[in-house]
């Protein structure tokens, strides 16, 4: 099956600096990623989605320059949380449907990572 | 406003009985519908999928159902296991002609006890 990978699982790190999380395919390419963030006891909610040589489209609410994201290759999409700050904590998971297969195909979710901003 | 409700946050069967998991959504269109499991501390992973045009759909223990006019879609789990412990959520993709975007519901977390 088609996995998803994401670097780191976890990350502390203080107010005020930024954190990059990586979303790998491991076996399959994908133009697009999608990436969620969950909140304690809450669903997923779409943050914006990674499009691989242009730029992300972001979900109403996200703030595309705190949030960065950069799709540079078929199996690589980033996403830099800049000036982090105690409300950013929360469990960020990134997803990807195979190339060729972007609809009406499940998506492959990534394990996540969790992110704590002291 | 665009609303998607699953039944109950928590869900407590006994093993052996069937698990009846419920979505019902407001103001959507979907094009299908999707159901995921998801583990504490995990990434959900993908269950079934079943399309607007569908009633029905299985796969080994699991059923959905999809009833556009009530806009509801029920998930079971048959002869249920503590295994299947776990978060369900329901996702709705209402797809524009790019690559699906879902939108999640808020998700039941169903408890199987021996």
């Amino acid at each position: 099956g088609a996995v998803v990978s994401q670097h780191p699982s976890w990350v502390i790190c203080k107010s005020g600096t930024s954190v990059k999380i990586e979303c790998r395919s491991l076996d399959f390419q994908a133009t697009t990623m999608f990436w969620y963030r969950q909140f304690p006891k809450q669903s997923l909610m779409l943050m914006a989605t990674s499009n691989e040589g242009s730029k992300a489209t972001y979900e109403q609410g996200v703030e595309k320059d705190k949030f960065l994201i950069n799709h540079a290759s078929l199996t690589l999409s980033t996403l830099t949380v800049t000036s982090a700050h105690p409300e950013d904590s929360s469990f960020y998971i990134c997803s990807a449907p195979p190339l060729g297969r972007d609809f009406l195909y499940e998506q492959y979710f990534g394990p996540g990572t969790r992110l704590t901003v002291t | 406003s665009q609303k998607i409700e699953q039944n109950s946050e928590a869900l407590n069967i006994q093993e052996g009985k069937t698990a009846t998991l419920t979505c019902n959504y407001t103001n959507y269109s979907p094009a299908y519908l999707q159901w995921y499991r998801q583990d504490p501390g995990r990434g959900p992973v993908f269950l079934l999928l079943i399309r607007e045009n569908e009633k029905e759909k299985r796969k080994e223990r699991l059923k959905v159902t999809f009833d556009t006019t009530l806009k509801q879609s029920l998930f079971h789990i048959t002869a249920s296991q503590p295994a299947d412990s776990a978060t369900y959520l329901c996702a709705l993709d209402c797809h524009t002609g790019t690559a699906s975007k879902l939108t999640f519901g808020t998700g039941t977390r169903l408890q199987v006890t021996l």
